[in-house]
């Protein structure tokens, strides 16, 4: 089992650039979350994604958007980026079936540079 | 809103010292409690959850308690190693909905 995965590990981007950050849930999970982490904080919620559809979102302007393929991956796009935006983007999996713990498992991280 | 407060680091101990980090929650439902442990350039592993009042979450010799009447699910454990320094998130989540996270505490083990 390959577990949560995430590409790049590592990016560098301009202020004003776009970014494209991609996501591959483990086995048998159908729910994707994204989240942001700021240095020295802890993960803030960005939003999820069940069936191709955003079901929960948070805090975070209409620049952070994604997206969920059939495949259950998913993709977090960044437009008009700030320096504000520089953090590891974290992407976590879960199956959504009742009586769960709602377990979420971690991917390793983005760590998004922005200059 | 939902919200976590953990204590606030750093700590330091000494090898086979007895750990606590305090962490404290509100929320309007009954979420699922977890800890998480994040080491130097990783994501965030799964040390341990629970899933309802007074159940008690163990793992690699940690243990935390959901205490509903005191909002609580402090970490504990009895002996730390150098292998344990890492920094510790506690965080709450119900099922089809976020997890909200503490702000971490940072944990150094000294030989």
């Amino acid at each position: 089992d390959a577990g949560v995965t995430q590409s790049p590990t590592h990016l560098i981007k301009t202020r004003g650039q776009q970014v494209t950050l991609r996501c591959s849930p483990k086995s048998g999970h159908d729910t994707v979350s994204w989240y942001q982490q700021a240095l020295g904080q802890g993960p803030q919620f960005i939003f999820q994604y069940y069936e191709e559809e955003e079901r929960q979102r948070g805090n975070f302007p209409d620049r952070f958007s994604g997206h969920q393929f059939p495949n259950y991956s998913s993709e977090l796009n960044v437009n008009a980026l700030l320096l504000g935006d520089s953090a590891l983007y974290l992407c976590a999996s879960s199956l959504d079936e009742a009586g769960s713990a709602f377990e979420q498992f971690f991917g390793p991280g983005t760590r998004l540079t922005v200059l | 809103g939902d919200s976590v407060t953990q204590m606030e680091g750093p700590v330091t101990l000494s090898e086979e010292a007895f750990l606590t980090i305090n962490c404290t929650y509100t929320a309007t439902g009954y979420p699922s409690l977890f800890w998480y442990v994040q080491y130097p350039g990783e994501g965030l592993q799964l040390l341990l959850k629970a899933t309802k009042a007074d159940d008690k979450g163990s793992n690699k010799g940690f243990e935390a308690t959901y205490r509903k009447e005191t909002t609580s699910f402090h970490l504990e454990k009895g002996s730390v190693q150098v292998s344990d320094s890492a920094v510790y998130f506690c965080a709450q989540g119900a099922r089809n909905e976020k997890l909200t996270f503490g702000t971490g505490t940072r944990l150094t083990i000294i030989p």
